[in-house]
């Protein structure tokens, strides 16, 4: 069974810091990997995603990401953030084992103050 | 740019009525999924759906779940008696056919469940 961790549930960071919101796995098998970003009152919005390939993914609005197998860990990056970033971000995986389907994190709440 | 859209945002329900909850995916898309997210709880898989029948379920969808794609642009979740336990947000999602790996799941906006 794959799982997710999301070590922290909410970063509070001021605007144009960077941010990093880290996210572990686990399965047994080759995995494709996600974050998803959800602004108030809005669905899940599709961020980056790793399939195979390079390890480092960029993505919409600034992000990227870091894939590392050794660690099992799919980092997401931003160097600056806006106030506009503020939201909560989910990492996701699915893996050839599981079908299609997703399984999330707990979700990480960024809060970025001017 | 094509969206996923639900109806309707918000629905509140007695304890064993049931509800339908309706989402219309985007056009060409061929894959169809159901998750949940219970307040302060993690986003759940609940269904896939593919080629008119569920090719995946969670253990959260019993008997009182189903799925409908009743045509060609509708894919309805209907809980036959709700529970308290219900209560959530649920997220319809739809993806593209893509070499036969549907990679990219592009969600709704999510109905708000209420059961009291």
């Amino acid at each position: 069974a794959q799982s997710v961790t999301q070590l922290d549930s909410q970063v509070p960071v001021f605007e144009e810091a960077p941010v990093e919101l880290r996210c572990n796995y686990s399965s047994s098998v080759s995995v494709y990997l996600f974050w998803y970003v959800q602004y108030p009152n809005q669905g899940l919005q599709l961020l980056l995603k790793y399939l195979s390939g390079s390890t480092l993914v960029k993505g919409i609005n600034g992000f990227e990401a870091e894939f590392n197998k050794s660690q099992t860990s799919f980092h997401l990056r931003k160097p600056s953030v806006h106030i506009s970033d503020t939201a909560e971000y989910f990492c996701a995986v699915s893996d050839q084992a599981a079908g299609n389907k997703l399984t999330f994190g707990g979700g990480t709440r960024v809060l970025v103050k001017p | 740019e094509p969206e996923v859209t639900q109806t309707p945002s918000h629905q509140v329900t007695q304890m064993g009525q049931e509800v339908i909850l309706r989402c219309v995916p985007i056009s060409n898309h061929l894959y169809f999924y159901w998750y949940r997210q219970i307040l302060g709880q993690k986003v759940e898989f609940l269904v896939s759906f593919y080629n008119n029948e569920i090719s995946e379920k969670s253990e959260i969808f019993d008997d009182q779940f189903s799925v409908e794609r009743p045509d060609g642009s509708n894919f309805t979740l209907k809980i036959r008696s709700t529970k308290l336990e219900d209560s959530a947000m649920y997220f319809c999602a739809s993806s593209p056919p893509s070499g036969g790996r549907p990679y990219e799941q592009y969600f709704g906006p999510g109905t708000r469940l209420t059961v009291t």
